[in-house]
């Protein structure tokens, strides 16, 4: 149980475009899912957490604008990278959680942008 | 405020030795603990948590990890590493009750088993 998927799994885009990522609870409905930035063997970076229906609080030093995250429904949220650049390649990584389990954490495999 | 330290970046080991990857903590209140596991280009894995009770916890893989109050620690154990252990590990602490339900992670430990 407590399974959380992404899509893509990773994604080549040109500078100047968007992309969306989405992030699902596919046995649970998840009240708050959490955004992670990771750069190469480094730890995970907090982006931005967000509950369902309301916006997303996002982390010092991120861009609201530019990481727009959306969470729609208790099972689907997603992060849309808009205007992409080169340095937003990363490796990016969701995960889930509900009241129940002692709002423990469940994470996603992750998804690599790689901005051209 | 709530922190985690992971002192060695890198622990290399032979296979069939045990293996020891250290983490101290920070919070205020009671600690929840985590520990995962990365391999290249994947997400975490869940290996094992301390919420509360015994504080010696066993999870996945053969891992274990013994929660100790009094030096703020969980150090995670394996009495026989095998070289499929070769990855990133990550310690991650949540305060109980908990502001926000936000995870604090340690730097990471990069464990290499050598055959």
């Amino acid at each position: 149980g407590a399974v959380v998927s992404q899509h893509p799994s990773w994604v080549i885009c040109k500078s100047g475009t968007s992309v969306k990522i989405e992030c699902r609870s596919l046995d649970f409905q998840a009240t708050t899912m959490f955004w992670y930035r990771q750069f190469p063997k480094q730890s995970l970076m907090l982006m931005a957490t967000s509950n369902e229906g309301s916006k997303a609080t996002y982390e010092q030093g991120v861009e609201k604008d530019k990481f727009l995250i959306n969470h729609a429904s208790l099972t689907l949220s997603t992060l849309t990278v808009t205007s992409a650049h080169p340095e937003d390649s990363s490796f990016y990584i969701c995960s889930a959680s509900f009241e129940s389990s002692y709002n423990e954490q469940f994470f996603g495999p992750g998804t690599r942008l790689t901005v051209l | 405020a709530q922190s985690v330290a992971q002192p060695e970046d890198q622990v290399n080991v032979a296979e069939g030795n045990p293996l020891t990857v250290k983490c101290t903590y920070s919070v205020s209140g009671n600690p929840y603990l985590f520990w995962y596991v990365q391999y290249p280009n994947r997400g975490l894995q869940f290996l094992l948590k301390y919420i509360t009770g015994d504080n010696l916890v066993k999870g996945s893989y053969g891992f274990e990890a013994e929660f100790n109050k009094s030096q703020t620690s969980f150090h995670l154990k394996k009495p026989s590493a095998l070289v499929s252990d070769s990855a990133l590990y990550f310690c991650a602490v949540r305060s109980d009750p908990p502001n926000d339900y936000k995870l604090s992670f340690g730097a990471g430990t990069t464990v290499t088993v050598r055959a």
